[in-house]
């Protein structure tokens, strides 16, 4: 009930393309999504995140959107860039508890020029 | 604002030693995370802290793992006896409170030889 499935687990884009990332769970409590970013030999950045109150968030060229019902979110970048390239994690938490980041296994992205 | 500093960057310990990784959380941050990472995985949640409290410490494995936050100084992972398993990415987060704003740290790079 903890976990946070995550997919694909790689992804291939054009330059200009739209990269997709989904994610699934189980845990009804949870009441905080995140998603961030992971370049190699760095910490992971946040870089959008969502509450269950909202389907759609953007930012830029980020948006979630959010499926309560079927517990899915997922991150859409639009005009993916060569400096998109990184490894993306979600994640889910509940606010006001342990304050504990459940993260998905993460999917590495490749934009190509 | 430096952000979230952790030492060492990289960290090499034969099976038997003891590591001790650190970690200062931002300015203004009193609540401290420590997470692993291990290859192609995702974060998985070790343990949570406030100023000289232990608030969850659900992931941490039972024996040889121990961390604190001191009232002065910065939060401390400790691994006894290191194992060949316990190779891994440690990665620190510090917020304010609350669950939101959540500042990840570069990491230290555990190897066990």
């Amino acid at each position: 009930q903890q976990q946070v499935k995550q997919s694909p687990q790689s992804l291939i884009v054009q330059k200009g393309g739209i990269s997709i990332i989904n994610c699934a769970y189980e845990n009804t409590a949870f009441d905080y999504f995140p998603w961030y970013q992971q370049f190699p030999g760095k910490g992971p950045a946040l870089l959008i995140a969502i509450r269950p109150d909202v389907s759609e968030k953007k930012e830029g060229r980020f948006t979630i959107s959010f499926n309560k019902s079927a517990k899915q979110f997922s991150l859409h970048i639009m005009d993916s860039q060569p400096g998109d390239s990184a490894t993306y994690f979600c994640a889910a938490s509940i606010q006001g508890g342990s304050e504990k980041l459940v993260f998905g296994k993460g999917t590495k992205l490749t934009v190509n020029p | 604002n430096a952000g979230v500093m952790q030492n060492p960057r990289h960290l090499v310990r034969r099976r038997g030693q003891e590591a001790r990784l650190r970690c200062s959380p931002m300015k203004g941050h009193s609540h401290v995370y420590w997470y692993r990472q291990l290859p192609e995985e995702g974060l998985k949640f070790m343990v949570y802290l406030q100023k000289e409290n232990i608030i969850d410490e659900s992931g941490m494995p039972k024996e040889r793992f121990s961390a604190e936050f001191p009232k002065e100084g910065p939060s401390i992972l400790r691994i006894q006896q290191v194992v060949r398993g316990d190779s891994a990415a440690y990665f620190c987060a510090s917020s304010p409170g609350g669950g939101y704003g959540y500042t990840f740290g570069s990491g230290t790079r555990l190897t066990v030889v």
